[in-house]
């Protein structure tokens, strides 16, 4: 069970800025850095965000990350079709001395 | 070029073990952490278990004294030794590399099916 909490859903149109949230605790993200992850249809995740708004070398400069407390956010901007599929939010959580994913949430572009 | 890549995933009645390897190339294996996250189908992401530099592992509650994670550095290698496996089990198991930078990258994946 997901103790990082994010919306199901999310979707907008081409060029528009899509935000997701990801809500967790002090013993998450309240403490630890957040990292986001991408998975396109059928492929396997990717890293698209570390240390909280980091990107990775070759991840465009529309994703951008955030936190602040205990949540974080990610935002894609100028969406394009590419960007459809499920996007996760991650952590490590001292009280289960793990990592922890969030529960993940499926980007639209209609 | 960094690659992951992992095998041994197989159908499996319940209560039976797998192990699982993945094999790194195209880094100093050694000097990173590896993790195993699994993928249930149609569901989402669920870190498994992770090993250290120093061999030091850490586990899911739910699967703790029942998965061993190790590492063969010579062989640039990692493995998942699981044991009483039941059907809460099935799913995508993905080898990723970790580091401070997240996990990156990830394999493909290696199908287990408990039934």
């Amino acid at each position: 069970q997901s103790v990082l909490t994010q919306p199901p859903s999310a979707s907008g149109t081409p060029g528009q800025r899509v935000t997701i949230s990801c809500s967790g605790s002090s013993s998450n993200i309240g403490s630890h850095n957040v990292y986001w992850y991408q998975q396109l249809p059928g492929t396997a995740p990717k890293l698209l965000i570390y240390g909280n708004y980091q990107r990775p070398s070759g991840v465009p400069d529309r994703f951008s990350g955030s936190k602040s407390g205990t949540s974080a956010s990610l935002a894609i901007s100028g969406l394009r079709s590419e960007d459809e599929g499920d996007y996760y939010c991650a952590a490590w959580d001292d009280s289960v001395s793990g990592h922890v994913f969030g529960t993940g949430t499926k980007v639209t572009v209609l | 070029e960094v690659q992951l890549v992992e095998s041994g995933g197989d159908l499996v009645q319940p209560g039976g073990s797998l192990r699982l390897s993945c094999a790194a190339s195209g880094f100093t294996f050694s000097t990173y952490d590896m993790h195993w996250v699994r993928q249930a189908p149609g569901k989402g992401l669920e870190w498994v278990s992770g090993i250290g530099t120093a061999g030091d592992t850490y586990y899911l509650g739910s699967v703790k004294g029942r998965f061993t994670t190790s590492r063969e550095n010579a062989r640039n290698s990692f493995y998942l030794q699981m044991n009483s496996l039941r059907a809460g089990d099935t799913a995508l198991y993905y080898c990723a590399r970790g580091a401070p930078q997240g996990f990156d990258p990830w394999g493909q994946g290696t199908q287990v099916t408990v039934s």
